[in-house]
């Protein structure tokens, strides 16, 4: 069955680095765009990237400001979130996604989340 | 402020119908026909219940369906379930680069 692992969150200063990781199982990972989306405590969820399903092409939301960069290594089934100078408003949950078939439509299989607090 | 508005809450009995909007632009839910649905009970991953407007992904009951009306996206919940209870979120393409914008969620509360 599918699986996704997110790992990497913790607790961090404002302006520092974090990575986060998404472990692939039980589908042709290859195959498919993949999503970060985030939650950031009491309020909605909130699309973070996107990348193609080569990595050829990567896409950002507006608040993400040139910060993070989204990667995967299709060879290991891994998908990941470079996030640098984080700042406090990025406290939240981080959501590893995959969409049902093609690239815009649902997000039918997330990972479980991993946590990113941002504090001083 | 998000991208779509939805109600911050429904409620309804056991049995009962509820239906939640979710209003954006002739940009976002007027313009594409990927908008999609999730519930999320706090503490779990978000489960993607209406994808492209209408269309239920295996397994999940057809108790939930997706509608649209111009700019509003609606989500019905019928014969309604103590399980139902949760938050849902609307969603859609925005155009561009722009892959995905919510809606700030309503909370369903089963009575």
């Amino acid at each position: 069955q599918v699986q996704l692992v997110d790992s990497g969150g913790g607790v961090v200063q404002p302006g520092t680095s974090l990575r986060l990781s998404c472990a692939a199982s039980g589908f042709i990972f290859r195959n498919y765009a993949m999503y970060w989306v985030r939650q950031a405590p009491g309020k909605g969820l909130e699309w973070v990237a996107v990348i193609s399903y080569d990595g050829r092409n990567e896409y950002y939301a507006d608040f993400v400001e040139g910060r993070f960069t989204i990667s995967r290594d299709n060879s290991k089934n891994m998908l990941f979130l470079q996030m640098n100078n984080l700042r406090v408003e990025d406290t939240g949950f981080f959501y590893c996604a995959r969409p049902n078939y093609d690239i815009l439509t649902g997000l039918e299989y997330w990972g479980q989340g991993t946590l990113v607090t941002v504090s001083s | 402020q998000s991208a779509l508005t939805q109600p911050p809450s429904a409620s309804g009995s056991p049995g009962q119908s509820v239906t939640i909007s979710c209003t954006g632009t002739s940009g976002d839910i007027g313009g594409y026909n990927y908008v999609s649905w999730y519930q999320h009970h706090p503490g779990k991953a978000p489960k993607l219940m209406i994808y492209e407007v209408t269309r239920r992904p295996s397994g999940v009951p057809d108790r939930f369906s997706g509608s649209r009306s111009g700019n509003t996206a609606s989500l019905t919940v019928s014969g309604l379930q103590a399980e139902d209870e949760a938050d849902y979120y609307c969603s859609s393409y925005a155009g561009g680069n722009n892959f995905a914008v919510f809606g700030g969620g309503t909370k369903l509360t089963v009575l």
